[in-house]
C-alpha cells in the first residue's frame, strides 16, 4: 500500500539555526512527492514537489527538500528558519494506484523560536 | 493566486441535527473538488471526491449518507453531514485544482472545526 510517514510529531528549532522535517515513503512505481504548509486558521499551501530530475527540490519561501532513493525519504530543510516559519508541515505522495489521489502524513509541527 | 474559500470556520452543534459546509472556488471554475477529514495529530484522510454535475465519489469506508456532497455549479462544493453525532466532530477541509492543472497544485480552504455535543 502506499503511504507516507512524517515520524515527529513536532520539531523544535532556533532562529537562525536549519531545520529539517522528515518524511519517508512507500510507494509503487516512481514516486511523485509533495510539501505542504499550514499556517493557523489557514489552508494548506504547497511549498514543493518532486517528479522527476535533480535530488534536491527548491520551493517556496527559502525552503527545499532532498529525494533519497535508497532510504525512500523527502525531507524538507531550510538553512536558516524564521519564526514565520512556524507552521503545520505535511508530506504527501502520489497513490500511483488510486488514480493519482494524494496521502497524506501526518503532519509535523514546527516550532521555531527567537 | 487561486483561492479556496470554505465556510464556516468552525460550528458547534446538538447531537442529531445536521450541518452544512460550503467550499467555493473564488477564480477559477473547479468540475472537482476534495473533502478531506482530519483528526488531531493524524492525516488528512480523503472522504470523497465531489463531481460537478454528478454524484460524488466516496473513499471506502465513507458513509455516503451521512456525508452528503452536493457540487451544483462548478464554483460550489457543499458537504452535509446529516444527524450529526459526537464521533463526527472533526477538522474538514476542502480543495481544488484550476482547470488544466492536476494534484501538483491543490488549493485547499481554511478548514472546518466540527463540534458535536
Amino acid at each position: 500500500a502506499q503511504s507516507v510517514a512524517q515520524p515527529e510529531d513536532q520539531v523544535n528549532v532556533a532562529e537562525g539555526n536549519p531545520l529539517t522535517v522528515k518524511c519517508t515513503y512507500s510507494v509503487s512505481g516512481n514516486p511523485y512527492l509533495f510539501w505542504y504548509v499550514q499556517y493557523p486558521n489557514r489552508g494548506l499551501q504547497f511549498l514543493l514537489k518532486y517528479i522527476t530530475g535533480d535530488n534536491l527540490v527548491k520551493g517556496s519561501y527559502g525552503f527545499e527538500a532532498e529525494f533519497n532513493k535508497s532510504q525512500t525519504s523527502f525531507h524538507l530543510k531550510k538553512p536558516s528558519a524564521l519564526v514565520s516559519d512556524s507552521a503545520l508541515y505535511f508530506c504527501a505522495v502520489r497513490d500511483n494506484n488510486q488514480g493519482g489521489k494524494l496521502i497524506f502524513g501526518q503532519g509535523t509541527e514546527l516550532s521555531v523560536k527567537p | 493566486g487561486a483561492v479556496v474559500s470554505q465556510h464556516p470556520s468552525w460550528v458547534i452543534c446538538k447531537s442529531g441535527t445536521s450541518v452544512k459546509i460550503e467550499c467555493r472556488s473564488l477564480d477559477f471554475q473547479a468540475t472537482t473538488m476534495f473533502w478531506y477529514r482530519q483528526f488531531p495529530k493524524q492525516s488528512l484522510m480523503l472522504m470523497a471526491t465531489s463531481n460537478e454535475g454528478s454524484k460524488a465519489t466516496y473513499e471506502q469506508g465513507v458513509e455516503k449518507d451521512k456525508f452528503l456532497i452536493n457540487h451544483a455549479s462548478l464554483t460550489l462544493s457543499t458537504l452535509t453531514v446529516t444527524s450529526a453525532h459526537p464521533e463526527d466532530s472533526s477538522f474538514y477541509i476542502c480543495s481544488a485544482h484550476p482547470p488544466g492543472q492536476g494534484w501538483e497544485k491543490l488549493f485547499f480552504g481554511s478548514g472546518t472545526q466540527l463540534s458535536v455535543l
